[in-house]
């Protein structure tokens, strides 16, 4: 099956800076990416997705990227703000129609 | 997201128990699923049902079953609950459209003791 890695696990980073978090996948036949972000005790929400037919994929201060000979896709993050505190998980499709999911990164962002 | 919920919310329950857990939406959806969430782990399939008469084991099916009562109905139970089922439990919903959106419920967490 897929098996999705997701690093860093965790990551600080000042209010202002940019994050970035990256995923690598091993099924090639995956052709859907979504990214998850869950605020503490609650449910995860998508925030962006990408299809493997596009290279990025941008939605205001968050933007992601996929390459897909190298089997990776990144979610970036400009202008941090103390709110985009939480954990965030990238997400593969694989031809089953399934998500796995990344181990997720918790995002700190200070003020 | 209010159109799909969970009950019980919050549950703790002894070794050996049965336990079921339900999921319910009103958003339509054919297809649901049901992930465990462990610190360090994750989310991850447990089971997955793509309409009423289609069941299917997810990565990590021992130790559960489900029950596919209805379109918006999808109960995860378990048989004979032990210490390291203790995790919290989220529902999901899509529908049959390519996006594949998984829109997911506010979480069970359970404890067995």
């Amino acid at each position: 099956g897929e098996n999705v890695e997701q690093h860093p696990s965790t990551l600080s980073v000042q209010e202002g800076d940019s994050a970035v978090i990256k995923c690598t996948y091993s099924d090639s036949a995956s052709n859907y990416f979504p990214w998850y972000k869950q605020e503490l005790g609650k449910r995860p929400q998508l925030i962006i997705d990408i299809r493997s037919n596009v290279g990025e994929k941008k939605d205001q201060r968050i933007a992601v990227t996929l390459n897909k000979t190298a089997k990776h896709f990144s979610l970036h993050i400009t202008e941090t703000q103390p709110e985009d505190s939480a954990v965030y998980f990238c997400a593969a499709i694989t031809g089953a129609n399934n998500l796995f999911f990344g181990t997720g990164t918790r995002l700190t962002v200070i003020p | 997201d209010a159109d799909v919920t969970q009950t019980p919310r919050n549950r703790i329950t002894k070794t050996g128990k049965r336990i079921m857990l339900e999921c319910s939406q009103t958003k339509g959806h054919d297809r649901m699923y049901w992930y465990r969430q462990d610190p360090g782990l994750g989310l991850r399939l447990i089971y997955y049902s793509f309409d009423v008469k289609d069941i299917n084991k997810g990565e990590i099916s021992d130790g559960y079953s489900v029950s596919r009562q209805a379109q918006a109905k999808f109960s995860l139970s378990l048989e004979s609950a032990i210490p390291n089922q203790t995790a919290l439990y989220f529902c999901a919903t899509s529908d049959l459209s390519g996006r594949e959106t998984q829109y997911f419920g506010p979480g069970t967490r359970l404890l067995v003791l």
